[in-house]
């Protein structure tokens, strides 16, 4: 069972701070690393997807960097905003064994996080 | 260009009963995915379809199935419900079953089970 881990759970974080979370993940195998974005009453909403060990890849106020040979990405929120209140998630993919591989996204229960104006 | 779009948003079911889910993606994406979120569990992956063709299945019991029709849309279905099936059902689409490509989701169908 390929597990991922998000921490921490819940944050709550002050308008105009900066905050930053973790994803960790198997090594093996990888694939790929996906963030997503999950407001209330809204669908996920892609953020990054990152292939390559040392990757940093930057949206606005928000990056996030990968590496896959420890099993961890980061995600950062420069200057947080009251819209940035959202659940992130991350998910990743292993490399397929074989043309019904494991090619699946394994999310993980995702950091929810609260910005106090 | 649409987004995703599933059908319907909510839905309430007894127990025994079944349901049947429905998902379009965005027009040219051919890969669907689907699944499953229950308060404190990330989002479980239930299948994903391509070409009309189940490519990866979850570890979700018979009662789930699902297909897809030639013009990409899907539906899955819950037989014999049960309390446990109450939760978000969530469909994403991409263009084709890459985990390189980020997934579009749409915004779910929420189903309850008395």
């Amino acid at each position: 069972i390929l597990n991922v881990e998000q921490s921490p759970q819940s944050l709550h974080v002050q308008e105009g701070d900066s905050t930053n979370f973790t994803c960790s993940f198997p090594s093996s195998n990888f694939y790929a690393l996906h963030w997503y974005r999950w407001e209330t009453a809204k669908s996920p909403e892609a953020l990054f997807v990152m292939t390559l060990n040392g990757d940093e890849k930057k949206k606005g106020r928000i990056s996030a960097t990968l590496n896959t040979k420890e099993g961890y990405s980061y995600l950062y929120i420069k200057g947080s905003q009251p819209e940035d209140s959202a659940t992130y998630l991350c998910a990743f993919i292993v490399v397929a064994v074989s043309n019904f591989g494991n090619e699946k996204l394994t999310f993980g229960t995702g950091t929810r996080l609260t910005i106090i104006p | 260009k649409a987004g995703v779009t599933q059908t319907p948003r909510y839905l309430i079911k007894t127990r025994g009963q079944q349901v049947t889910l429905s998902c379009s993606p965005i027009s040219g994406h051919r890969s669907v995915s689907w699944y499953q979120q229950t308060p404190g569990q990330g989002l479980q992956f239930l299948f994903e379809y391509f070409s009309e063709t189940q490519r990866n299945k979850g570890n979700f019991p018979g009662r789930f199935s699902g297909r897809q029709f030639s013009n990409s849309r899907s539906e899955m279905n819950v037989s014999t419900l049960e309390l446990g099936d109450s939760a978000l059902y969530l469909c994403a689409s991409t263009t084709r079953p890459s985990g390189g490509n980020e997934q579009f989701f749409g915004p779910g169908t929420r189903l309850t089970v008395l």
